[in-house]
């Protein structure tokens, strides 16, 4: 059963618009989520981070959102630059990130110029 | 900076060998992961390890071992190597950050198994 969900496999933004990626969970005991990029041939970069404690985490272009509610996370990067357009992968943990990582089937992002 | 580093870029087996995947990390960290990635599966976990000589399962250890006999070196072995683990592998480190477990990856290992 998959526990962390990226439904959209792709998704095209034009340069200098917002990115929104989104990523739903369904294990209640996640307590870090983290998002990470992705280029061909290389290995995940990690982005930024949120503990469940928070509902929002700013880091320069990059914002992510939290809500536990919903358990839904969504990653806003904007503006979007062309060096954007990778493989995001959303990842989540139990006990702060100590058994190993969680993850999405990644999502796409291809910024158009 | 931390680094991770897989020995191998690209490498290519035939069905039945014995592989040895290699990682090494500089920054003495505890805890180290083996991932494979697969189009349209993103990461799973195979095996990871808390310190020297221990190590545990991860979500689909079938097929693989590991060995930790140095903290800085975490070695992914396919027992019998065969098509369907065809895979991009990647070896992640990870210790606390304010509070968090911090992960860096290397930059992977494409393996072919023909």
């Amino acid at each position: 059963d998959q526990q962390v969900k990226q439904n959209s496999p792709s998704l095209s933004v034009q340069e200098g618009r917002i990115s929104i990626l989104n990523c739903d969970y369904t294990n209640s005991m996640f307590d870090y989520f983290l998002w990470y990029k992705k280029y061909p041939a290389e290995g995940p970069t990690f982005l930024i981070s949120i503990s469940s404690i928070k509902d929002k985490n700013e880091d320069g272009r990059f914002t992510v959102f939290l809500n536990k509610s919903a358990k839904h996370l969504s990653l806003h990067i904007v503006p979007s630059q062309p060096g954007d357009s990778a493989v995001y992968f959303c990842a989540a943990s139990v006990y702060r990130g100590a058994d190993g990582l969680t993850f999405g089937k990644g999502t796409h992002l291809i910024i158009q110029p | 900076d931390v680094k991770v580093t897989q020995s191998s870029r690209y490498l290519v087996k035939r069905t039945g060998e014995k592989v040895f995947l290699e990682c090494v990390q500089d920054m003495d960290h505890e805890n180290m992961f083996w991932y494979r990635q697969d189009p349209g599966l993103g990461l799973r976990l195979i095996y990871f390890s808390y310190d020297v000589k221990m190590k545990e399962k991860g979500d689909i250890p079938e097929g693989y071992s590991v060995s930790r006999e140095k903290k800085e070196r975490f070695s992914l072995i396919l027992e019998s190597a065969s098509t369907n683990q065809t895979s991009m592998y990647l070896c992640a480190s990870s210790s606390v950050i304010r509070g968090n477990y911090g992960y860096t990856f290397g930059s992977g290992t494409r393996l072919t198994v023909v």
